[in-house]
């Protein structure tokens, strides 16, 4: 079926570095995109979402980028802080659907 | 604004024992929903209610597994008898709409941790 799925598993940056988290989904018809950081213990945080008719949206230091003709979505991460260690989800939706179908995350690593 | 509450935050029990975990949504929101979050995986949604409707329950497994939100606020979710495989993280999620949208995401409470041994 149609899903959301994660290139990386496991990300490691340095401390100050950029972090580019990528994420491919499947579903043509999806017009809808959500990034989730997860710590330890937590629920799912929102970080930042957008839309099928948007190729770029900024945040405070994140940026999320869609690029329709591949499917792809990626979250930028500036100056990356021992606090944005986490599990980063993509989730997508469609339209007329009323769920979220989420991808299997995947885990940042900061070193000092 | 305070955010989801879930209890209890863990519980361990013997399958085929029973479990009922706890939600109360983000005051205002209508709609609520269920998650079942697998280690290493991402949430899987099991129901979602619109105010005491139940919208989308085609993942919940009927045979065990059982939801409700009385008066279209708190809502329960239980489980009997429970099996190893339910072993996981059940998370709940309120929103203003019935639909994902811009700018208008999920809230998520931060769980309960489910051990059946």
């Amino acid at each position: 079926g149609e899903s959301v799925g994660l290139h990386l598993p496991t990300l490691s940056v340095q401390e100050g570095d950029n972090s580019i988290i990528n994420c491919a989904y499947s579903n043509s018809a999806s017009d809808y995109f959500i990034w989730y950081k997860q710590e330890s213990g937590k629920g799912p945080q929102f970080i930042i979402d957008i839309r099928s008719n948007m190729d770029k949206r900024q945040g405070q230091r994140v940026t999320v980028l869609l690029n329709k003709t591949v499917k792809h979505l990626s979250l930028q991460i500036a100056a990356t802080q021992p606090g944005d260690s986490a599990v980063y989800f993509c989730a997508e939706n469609t339209g007329t659907a009323s769920k979220l179908t989420f991808g299997t995350g995947t885990r940042l690593q900061v070193t000092l | 604004e305070a955010g989801v509450a879930q209890s209890p935050r863990y519980k361990i029990i013997e399958k085929r024992q029973s479990v009922a975990f706890w939600c109360n949504p983000i005051s205002g929101h209508a709609t609520l929903y269920w998650y079942q979050q697998i280690l290493g995986q991402g949430p899987k949604l099991l129901i979602q209610f619109q105010n005491n409707g139940v919208v989308d329950d085609s993942q919940l497994p009927k045979d065990r597994f059982s939801a409700e939100r009385l008066k279209g606020v708190d809502s329960t979710l239980k489980i009997q008898p429970a099996k190893l495989e339910d072993s996981a993280v059940y998370l709940c999620a309120s929103s203003l709409w019935s639909i994902p949208r811009y700018n208008s995401p999920l809230h998520f409470g931060n769980g309960t941790r489910l051990t059946v041994t």
